[in-house]
């Protein structure tokens, strides 16, 4: 069974500046997909990133982009010029890419971001 | 174009009481699936529907259950309530079972008491 860590419970970031957010998984599987999404406390899950693991490219969405390491199993997120919207719980997920029957999402516990003004 | 919507957005409930959760996906999805988010928790995998069927299973007992309808919303269907049942219940819809990405609704909040 694929598992998602993310150590970090929280972090703190100054508006602006720039904050890596960490995760860790661990599978069997060789191709997957990876995201991160971001859950403010309007409870919405947004969708921030998403990364196919047959891809060498590190996934870029404008501020958000990640850090991906095959070989290490590990994927970062990075937020460049933090700001104040962006104070929210960031989770981790993995999802294989088998067909069928392995659609579901594996998410880690969550890291909570805060941004200072 | 709306998005994924859930009903109701609270609900109190008390132990050994039945609830029925119920969500519409976005337009031109046609699975759903149901995640169970406890309090500072990743969300949990239940269950998936597509093409009115269950698809898969997470690690959840009997007394969740589901059903979709064949305009392809759904409804999560808790028995017997436990005071562990208390979450935040999330919808996602995506336009193929198979397809990489899912949307969320903005969820229910459940209260055993």
């Amino acid at each position: 069974a694929q598992t998602v860590t993310q150590s970090q419970p929280e972090m703190s970031v100054q508006e602006a500046e720039t904050v890596t957010l960490s995760c860790t998984y661990d599978t069997s599987e060789s191709d997957y997909y990876l995201f991160w999404y971001k859950q403010p406390p309007s409870r919405q899950m947004i969708l921030v990133i998403r990364q196919e693991a047959y891809k060498q490219q590190n996934a870029t969405e404008n501020r958000f982009s990640v850090n991906f390491q095959k070989a290490a199993k590990s994927f970062s997120l990075k937020i460049s010029d933090s700001q104040l919207g962006d104070a929210a719980m960031y989770f981790c997920a993995y999802r294989s890419i088998k067909r069928g029957a392995n659609s579901k999402l594996t998410f880690g516990k969550g890291i909570t971001l805060s941004v200072r003004p | 174009d709306a998005g994924v919507t859930q009903s109701p957005t609270h609900l109190i409930k008390t132990r050994g009481q039945q609830v029925t959760l119920r969500c519409s996906p976005k337009s031109g999805h046609d699975t759903v699936s149901w995640y169970q988010q406890a309090l500072g928790q990743g969300p949990q995998f239940i269950f998936q529907y597509y093409e009115e069927e269950e698809r898969q299973r997470g690690n959840f007992p009997d007394r969740f259950s589901g059903h979709q309808f064949p305009n392809y919303s759904s409804e999560l269907n808790v028995n017997a309530l436990l005071l562990g049942d208390s979450a935040l219940y999330l919808c996602a819809s995506s336009w193929d079972r198979d397809t990489d990405t899912q949307y969320f609704g903005p969820g229910t909040r459940l209260t055993v008491l």
